[in-house]
């Protein structure tokens, strides 16, 4: 089993809509992060939480919103999706003491 | 803004030679950097991880640091088809983002059989 769990894999959905994407991980790790990936403009970081307390905007934060309701668990929200966050988003997770970060198979979104 | 520069290639080599991939960052103070390997549509595996100035080895994989240039490489000695795929280098953080990593957008290496 994965040791960092993305749900869903993949999402098709229409604009204005409200979308949940969760991660939920094994490791015991206790920071978590979500990227979005696109073409050309590589892995940006929009959410960090360093525990479940401890949530912290990253470089494209503007139209998403995240909740950390456990250790283990981090989940990003898209509002009221538009087509330009159609992307690649993956969740990853690190560990206190070390700037390594390990990364759940990703979840594509598509929004039309 | 911190900024980590890489080569987008695409980098082709012939089966069994080096691979040679290069990284520049902006952050002089970032202690910890990282290459990972992505295949198209798969998540970000991390390969190497160097925090030290000079080389570190780990099978085919030896990874060079130079933070006085501000310079990561990741060398690929007898490159195999399976090694095609795009390499993100990626640099943590100086201070308190040190948990906190920067991505290049990747260079694409191609290895031909």
């Amino acid at each position: 089993d994965a040791d960092v769990t993305q749900t869903p894999r993949n999402r098709i959905t229409k604009t204005g809509k409200r979308i949940m994407l969760e991660c939920s991980q094994t490791k015991g790790h206790d920071r978590m992060y979500w990227y979005r990936q696109d073409p050309g403009l590589g892995l940006r970081l929009i959410y960090y939480s360093f525990d479940v307390k401890d949530i912290n905007k990253g470089e494209i934060s503007d139209g998403y919103s995240v909740s950390r309701q456990a250790q283990a668990k981090f989940s990003l929200s898209l509002e009221s999706a538009i087509p330009n966050q159609t992307a690649l988003y993956f969740c990853a997770t690190g560990t206190r003491g070390i700037a390594t970060q390990h990364f759940g198979d990703g979840t594509r979104l598509s929004i039309l | 803004q911190k900024e980590v520069e890489q080569n987008s290639g695409p980098l082709s080599v012939p089966e069994g030679a080096i691979a040679s991939l290069n990284c520049t960052y902006s952050d002089r103070g970032s202690q910890s950097f990282f290459w990972y390997r992505q295949y198209s549509g798969k998540s970000p595996e991390l390969i190497m991880s160097i925090y030290s100035n000079g080389d570190k080895e780990d099978g085919r994989f030896t990874a060079q640091l130079n933070k006085a240039s501000q310079y990561v490489s990741l060398l690929i000695r007898d490159s195999q088809p399976s090694d095609s795929a795009t390499y993100l280098c990626a640099v943590n953080h100086s201070g308190a983002g040190s948990y906190q990593l920067t991505f290049g957008k990747g260079t694409k290496l191609s290895v031909i059989p």
